[in-house]
């Protein structure tokens, strides 16, 4: 079975600063899918950006990034120029080739300071 | 259009009570996920359903929970006779195809069992 890491329970980041949240995963499958989904208080499940496992171009979406690394089994997310808006619970998600069941951490709780 | 709403959004019931929690997805979405998320976890898989018919529910914790989607459309997550350890936030979620699409996931219904 597909297991998803998050080792960082909580973060904290000032405004306008960079901060990298981790997460690794293991697997046997070649064919799967990488997720960051964000939860703010509201709690409304948001995705932030999607990687192919296929594709060995890192996955951007304006200032959140990811650096995937197949061989370690590492997805890590960057967030730059943070802002207080991104305060949230930050979720790595797992999605199988073939699967529709999507595997997620335990989450990383990150706070933007102003 | 709209994203996915559940209702209720709080639920208290007593312990043996039986509760239902519905999930209306975006419309045209084809398939339907359910997932429980303990308090400080990430989500847990509990069904899918593509169209009506529900294709996995190797998630569900227990015979008392038990979901349907009858027409394609709505789905309803029921909980019979329910105990303290059903207290969780149920989020649904729904993909606009069922190949490995992003999920889409409401606010959630948090319940509480007393």
């Amino acid at each position: 079975a597909q297991t998803v890491t998050q080792s960082q329970p909580e973060m904290s980041v000032q405004e306008a600063e960079t901060v990298t949240l981790s997460c690794t995963y293991d697997t046997s499958e070649n064919n799967y899918y990488l997720f960051w989904y964000k939860q703010p208080p509201s709690r409304q499940m948001i995705l932030v950006i999607r990687q192919e496992a296929y594709k060995q171009q890192n996955a951007t979406e304006n200032r959140f990034s990811v650096n995937f690394q197949k061989a370690a089994k590492s997805f890590s997310l960057k967030i730059s120029d943070s802002q207080l808006g991104d305060t949230a619970m930050y979720f790595c998600a797992f999605l199988k080739g073939g699967s529709e069941k999507l595997v997620f951490g335990k989450g990383t709780k990150l706070t933007v300071n102003p | 259009g709209a994203g996915v709403s559940q209702s209720p959004r709080y639920k208290v019931a007593k312990r043996g009570q039986d509760v239902a929690l519905r999930c209306d997805p975006i419309s045209g979405h084809v398939s339907l996920f359910w997932y429980q998320q303990a308090l400080g976890q990430g989500p847990e898989f509990l069904t899918y359903f593509q169209n009506e018919a529900q294709l996995d529910k190797s998630g569900l914790p227990s015979d008392r929970f038990f979901a349907e989607r009858p027409e394609g459309s709505v789905s309803t997550l029921k909980i019979q006779r329910t105990q303290q350890e059903d207290s969780a936030v149920y989020l649904c979620a729904s993909t606009k195809r069922p190949i490995q699409e992003t999920q889409y996931f409401g606010p959630g219904t948090r319940l509480l069992v007393l």
